[in-house]
C-alpha cells in the first residue's frame, strides 16, 4: 500500500512569491491534515479535512494561506505571498475514518529567501 | 507553558543500551497517545499507539502511559545505531488534533 505522497520535496522561492504544495493521502483515508514543522519543533496543525470539508482551520493564517480538497482525495496548500518566516517543513498526514492514528508524508521543505 | 513537554536532548547512548524517552502533559482530557520516529529530512513515522493508561509492547519498543501523573514513556531495548533519530510524542482527545512534543534527539553510538 502506498503511503502519503507529497510534492515537491523541496522548494526555494523569493519572498512575496506564491508557492503551492500537493498531497495525496493513503487510499481510503477520508481525513487529511496539513501540519507546519519548524526546526527543532513538533508538527503543528494548520488545517484538517473530513472528506471535502475543512473541519478545523483555526490555526491557518488565512491572510496568506489557503487550502483546498475539492474531490475529497488529494489536497493543495498555497501561500501567497510567502514571507521569510514561512521557511519550514510542510507535512501532510491522513487517517482512516474513526481512527486516531495519523500517517505522515515525507514533507515539503520550503526555503524563502 | 506548552501542553506537551519533551526534553529535546540530545540523548547519547552506547549500542545495546536501554533508552527511556518521556513526555509530560497538562491536559487531562488526552486519551490517545502516540510515539513517532523522525529521521533527518523525513516525515514522522508512527511507532506506537496507546489508548488511555497502561503498557504496550512491540518488539524492542514498550510504551507506557500513566494518566494519573500525566506522564508517558517510550522504552527501547537493545538500542541500535539505526534507532538514531528524533522521537516525537503526540496525544489527542477523540476527534481532535494531535498535539506534539518538540521531540527528543537520540544518538546510539556503535
Amino acid at each position: 500500500e502506498a503511503g502519503v505522497v507529497q510534492s515537491p520535496r523541496y522548494k526555494i522561492i523569493e519572498k512575496k512569491q506564491p508557492v503551492a504544495f500537493w498531497c495525496n493521502p493513503i487510499s481510503g483515508h477520508n481525513t487529511l491534515y496539513w501540519y507546519l514543522q519548524n526546526l527543532g519543533q513538533g508538527p503543528e496543525l494548520l488545517i484538517r479535512y473530513e472528506n471535502e470539508e475543512a473541519v478545523d482551520d483555526s490555526q491557518l493564517p488565512k491572510d496568506r494561506f489557503s487550502a483546498e480538497r475539492l474531490k475529497g482525495v488529494d489536497s493543495t496548500l498555497k501561500i501567497q505571498p510567502a514571507e521569510l518566516g514561512d521557511s519550514a517543513v510542510y507535512l501532510c498526514a491522513s487517517s482512516a475514518r474513526y481512527q486516531e492514528t495519523q500517517y505522515f508524508g515525507p514533507g515539503t521543505r520550503l526555503l524563502v529567501l | 507553558q506548552k501542553e506537551v513537554e519533551q526534553d529535546p536532548g540530545p540523548l547519547s547512548v552506547p549500542e545495546g543500551a536501554i533508552v527511556s524517552l518521556n513526555c509530560t502533559y497538562s491536559n487531562s482530557a488526552f486519551q490517545y497517545f502516540m510515539w513517532y520516529r523522525q529521521y533527518s529530512r523525513k516525515g514522522p513515522e508512527l511507532l506506537m499507539y496507546t489508548y488511555s493508561s497502561g503498557n504496550k509492547e512491540d518488539g524492542r519498543f514498550t510504551a507506557q502511559v500513566d494518566k494519573s501523573s500525566k506522564y508517558i514513556s517510550l522504552f527501547i531495548r537493545d538500542s541500535q545505531p539505526s534507532d538514531s533519530a528524533t522521537y516525537l510524542c503526540a496525544m489527542s482527545k477523540y476527534g481532535n488534533k494531535l498535539v506534539f512534543g518538540a521531540g527528543t534527539i537520540l544518538r546510539v553510538k556503535s
